[in-house]
């Protein structure tokens, strides 16, 4: 089952617009992160925030985690055209280090107008 | 530095036909692989993933398979399709023992199964 589930479904902003993508998840995490998928393509990570941490920020992008809330937030800010893509959050869950592997969740497909 | 390469990108097949979609890492030993499947729009499922020649997990049960010949090589593979197995499916890797390293994707197979 998906732990993560993004929140809106999909957005459509102006460029130079900020564009905010909140995902929540069930279970307890040793980190989280988030990655970007262009139409038809693999998905690139983008950055990772461990439980320990409130925000992060890499370039334009800025993640916070609240884990009280069992939630996290991507913004991104002044928007570009070329940032439309879908954006997924993945999760790793505590416990679960025989696993190795990320849960998704099911996106967020950004448009950003020119 | 590290490549992954999953081919064929495209593939039209008949149900109850066979198939074989190969996955190759460059440039990193003993990687952790992955097949994700991935709906129309959807987010991503975690099909299989190993963590060394020969151990293969399984995620969720179908009438799909995994085998990992060599050390960076993955195949997914099914002996009858279904149409239900039509999708986007990609193959990923991933280094150490913590499952919440950063996963690395390829630019993914389309399979439509007719």
């Amino acid at each position: 089952s998906q732990q993560g589930e993004e929140d809106p479904q999909a957005l459509s902003i102006q460029e130079g617009e900020n564009a905010t993508m909140n995902c929540s998840y069930k279970t307890s995490i040793n980190n989280l992160q988030w990655y970007r998928q262009n139409s038809g393509r693999g998905l690139v990570h983008l950055i990772l925030i461990r439980s320990n941490e409130r925000e992060k920020h890499s370039g334009r992008l800025r993640v916070t985690l609240d884990t009280s809330k069992k939630s996290s937030s991507l913004l991104i800010t002044a928007s570009r055209a070329a940032d439309t893509a879908s954006y997924f959050c993945a999760t790793d869950e505590v416990g679960d280090t025989g696993r190795r592997a990320l849960t998704f969740g099911s996106g967020t497909r950004l448009q950003v107008q020119p | 530095s590290q490549t992954i390469h999953q081919w064929p990108a495209t593939l039209v097949q008949p149900v109850g036909s066979p198939l074989s979609l190969e996955c190759t890492v460059e440039g990193t030993s003993n990687p952790n692989l992955y097949w994700y499947r991935q709906a129309a729009g959807r987010g991503l499922q975690l099909l299989f993933y190993s963590v060394g020649i020969g151990q293969i997990s399984s995620e969720v049960p179908q009438n799909l398979s995994a085998s990992r010949p060599q050390d960076r090589q993955f195949i997914l593979s099914s002996k009858k399709l279904l149409l239900s197995d039509s999708g986007f499916y990609l193959c990923a890797w991933s280094v150490g023992s913590s499952s919440g390293n950063t996963i690395y994707f390829g630019e993914g197979s389309w399979l439509t199964v007719v």
